[in-house]
């Protein structure tokens, strides 16, 4: 199982927005409604930002989201804060195992 | 609160095993499944299977296929991953993480456990 395509990297200013695309193929992404987000900070534990495409977790601020259209999912950061500088991982169910994106670090710059 | 605490790092030769232990506390243990990830230093996130804590039945990643092995000690709310044959690769913090419903929807996850394979 191939691992998902995310952008190595992405950065924006305070208050701006960013997308981080995750694609990958009708036997993931594109096949189960089952898309997951992870942020993690250097050194500490990978945190659930968003599961289900487009769910969050009790907790989670509303600036971060989740779509999906075919094989690409998307998680979008709005109003980018400087607590936000993290590595982004994606997450898909293949039908019978998951497969992780290789990290996309966001910069706020 | 939900917690999963993990055993302590380990330094283990090439060629050996390794048992790594996840005991939670918080909420009944059988009813959600449990998953091992594992993250190789300055790599990203791998999933290496998942245990169902109800029945025992397991399901692992075709790369760790006849290496890994998963179990539960369910009198004790604890479960185990053991990978076998180390390699240098094999390098990395493993972490148990809980699933709250289908789809790794992980928000509770281990400490994470170093473990170093070196001769």
């Amino acid at each position: 199982q191939s691992a998902l395509t995310q952008p190595r990297s992405v950065s924006g200013s305070p208050g701006q927005s960013v997308t981080i695309s995750c694609t990958g193929t009708s036997s993931d992404v594109g096949g189960y409604n089952y898309v997951s987000w992870y942020q993690q900070h250097p050194g500490k534990v990978p945190k659930l930002m968003v599961y289900d495409v487009s769910e969050r977790p009790s907790g989670v601020p509303d600036r971060f989201s989740g779509s999906k259209s075919g094989n690409t999912a998307s998680l979008t950061i709005s109003g980018l804060q400087a607590e936000d500088d993290a590595d982004y991982y994606c997450c898909s169910y293949t039908g019978s195992s998951y497969v992780f994106g290789a990290g996309t670090k966001v910069t706020v710059l | 609160q939900v917690q999963l605490v993990q055993s302590g790092a380990e330094v283990k030769e090439p060629g050996a095993s390794v048992k790594v232990s996840c005991s939670a506390s918080g909420y009944t243990f059988t009813d959600y499944s449990i998953h091992w990830l594992r993250q190789a230093p300055g790599q990203g996130l791998e999933w290496m299977g998942w245990i169902f804590t109800s029945s025992g039945g397991t399901n692992y990643a075709q790369k760790f296929r006849g290496r890994v092995t998963m179990t539960l000690h369910t009198s004790i709310s604890t479960a185990y991953m053991e990978l076998t044959r180390l390699i240098s690769d094999d390098t990395a913090v493993y972490y148990c993480a809980r699933e709250s419903s289908p789809g790794l929807n992980a928000a509770y996850w281990g400490q994470g456990t170093l473990v170093t394979v070196s001769a």
